[in-house]
């Protein structure tokens, strides 16, 4: 079966970096998604990663090895703002998106 | 740019009524279109698949008939709950992906409504 695994929650503080993990398994795999939801909200695109290695943006990045069925969402000096849930979705081979079920993150002064 | 927009927001109504919720792509053209709902503290659910000129897609356990999906253009698809009732109370959100550039394209989402039966 397909499936996305990342943490349920994770913890950090104000001006610190954090890393989410996520494990992906999918018949074919066409490329990585990270979204971030803010409570309440709908999600909002962060990253997309098909070829292995990091791609940074501002103060987030996103790592993607293939042969390991692993990517990570790397965000650096950590504000309160970026207090939300990170959704890490796998494309398969249809083009068909397999949602994980988010990481929260709580960002503490 | 990419810039999907849902309409309305929230809905408060009576158990047994209909409600249309309306999603649209303002500055680009979408041929698919994707209907979520999520429950509080709960991922994102994929109801359907929503498709230009054809019939919608359904997620295995979601009724077609129940969750009416219509998308007659290229930038609007709309989700019809027929007589809802308070267990469909939930936040739905729409998305769409940018055609051009092919089905690795992100999917641009709606700001949600949020749908509460009483």
């Amino acid at each position: 079966g397909q499936n996305i695994d990342q943490p349920t929650e994770m913890t950090a503080t104000e001006g610190a970096i954090v890393q989410i993990n996520c494990t992906y398994q999918t018949s074919g795999f066409n490329g990585l998604f990270w979204y971030q939801q803010h409570a309440g909200e709908a999600p909002t695109f962060l990253s997309y990663n098909v070829l292995d290695g990091l791609e940074e943006k501002g103060r987030f990045s996103s790592f993607l090895s293939r042969s390991k069925g692993y990517s990570y969402l790397l965000l650096k000096e950590l504000q309160m703002k970026d207090s939300a849930s990170y959704l890490c979705a796998g494309l398969d081979s249809n083009y068909q998106l397999i949602w994980g079920a988010g990481t929260k993150l709580i960002i503490k002064p | 740019g990419a810039v999907v927009s849902q309409h309305p927001s929230w809905v408060i109504c009576k158990s047994g009524t209909s409600v249309k919720i309306e999603c649209r792509s303002l500055d680009f053209q979408a041929t698919t279109m994707f209907w979520y709902r999520q429950f509080p503290k709960q991922s994102l659910m994929l109801m359907a698949t929503s498709n230009e000129g054809s019939k919608a897609t359904y997620e295995q356990g979601v009724e077609k008939d129940k969750f009416l999906i219509n998308h007659a253009s290229l930038t609007l698809s709309t989700l019809t709950v027929t007589s809802a009732h308070p267990e469909d109370s939930s936040f739905y959100i729409c998305s769409a992906r940018v055609e051009a550039g092919g089905e690795s394209q992100p999917q641009h989402f709606g700001d949600g409504t949020r749908l509460s039966i009483l």
